[in-house]
């Protein structure tokens, strides 16, 4: 069956350090990959998306890898700031109909 | 403002009644969707439309129902066959253009007492 891994451990990290989130996914080839961030009670928020023939993409301190022969995803953040604190999820989605698959996300905190 | 809302952001159910989420968006947006999100999990696709007085089953439609009466409309009822409804409810809209990303609504927290 298809499935989408984030870690569902938190990542702690420092201040100003690089943030790189996973998303790895089995069973399914998608045609691109979109990246949302979400803070507590409210609603995803879109970030970033990639095509499955582009390597990488950056948006300001964004920039997300995408290697369809590992099937994975990388999110990074550069110069994190405590304000970069939230979950992020990962969504797939294919050329066929408008549905995107979500990852369960990873929450990442950064601390001061 | 541009946007997609809903409503309420609380809601709270006794057990065996049906209770209504609503989702408004005006972006002129084709597609609608509804997901669920529990504690510390992903989303869930429920319900979705592409187009009104048309719409599908996502992964987990048992016990909810939905209606596309109008473009910008997209209620879904949550009934007293759905067993485990306490969950934050999340509505979300896009275009129909490829690669479009989905708009969220801000979400409705449902507690069955």
């Amino acid at each position: 069956s298809q499935k989408i891994e984030q870690n569902s451990e938190a990542l702690n990290i420092q201040e100003g350090k690089t943030a790189t989130l996973t998303c790895n996914y089995t069973n399914y080839s998608p045609a691109y990959l979109q990246w949302y961030r979400q803070d507590p009670g409210r609603g995803p928020v879109f970030l970033l998306l990639i095509r499955e023939n582009e390597k990488e993409k950056r948006k300001e301190r964004l920039k997300v890898t995408f290697d369809t022969t590992l099937k994975q995803s990388l999110f990074h953040i550069t110069a994190s700031q405590p304000a970069d604190s939230a979950t992020y999820l990962c969504a797939l989605g294919t050329n066929a109909g408008n549905m995107l698959t979500f990852g369960g996300g990873t929450r990442l905190m950064v601390k001061p | 403002d541009g946007g997609i809302t809903q409503s309420p952001k609380y809601l709270f159910r006794k057990e065996g009644q049906n209770v209504t989420l609503s989702c408004e968006q005006n972006l002129n947006h084709d597609a609608m969707y509804w997901y669920r999100q529990d504690p510390g999990q992903g989303l869930r696709l429920i319900y979705y439309s592409q187009i009104v007085n048309d719409f599908q089953k996502g992964d987990i439609a048992e016990g909810y129902s939905v209606s596309r009466e109008k473009k910008e409309s997209f209620p879904l009822t949550v009934t007293s066959a759905q067993k485990n409804p306490t969950a934050f409810y999340l509505c979300a809209s896009r275009g129909l253009e490829e690669y479009n990303e989905q708009f969220f609504g801000p979400g409705t927290r449902l507690t069955v007492l």
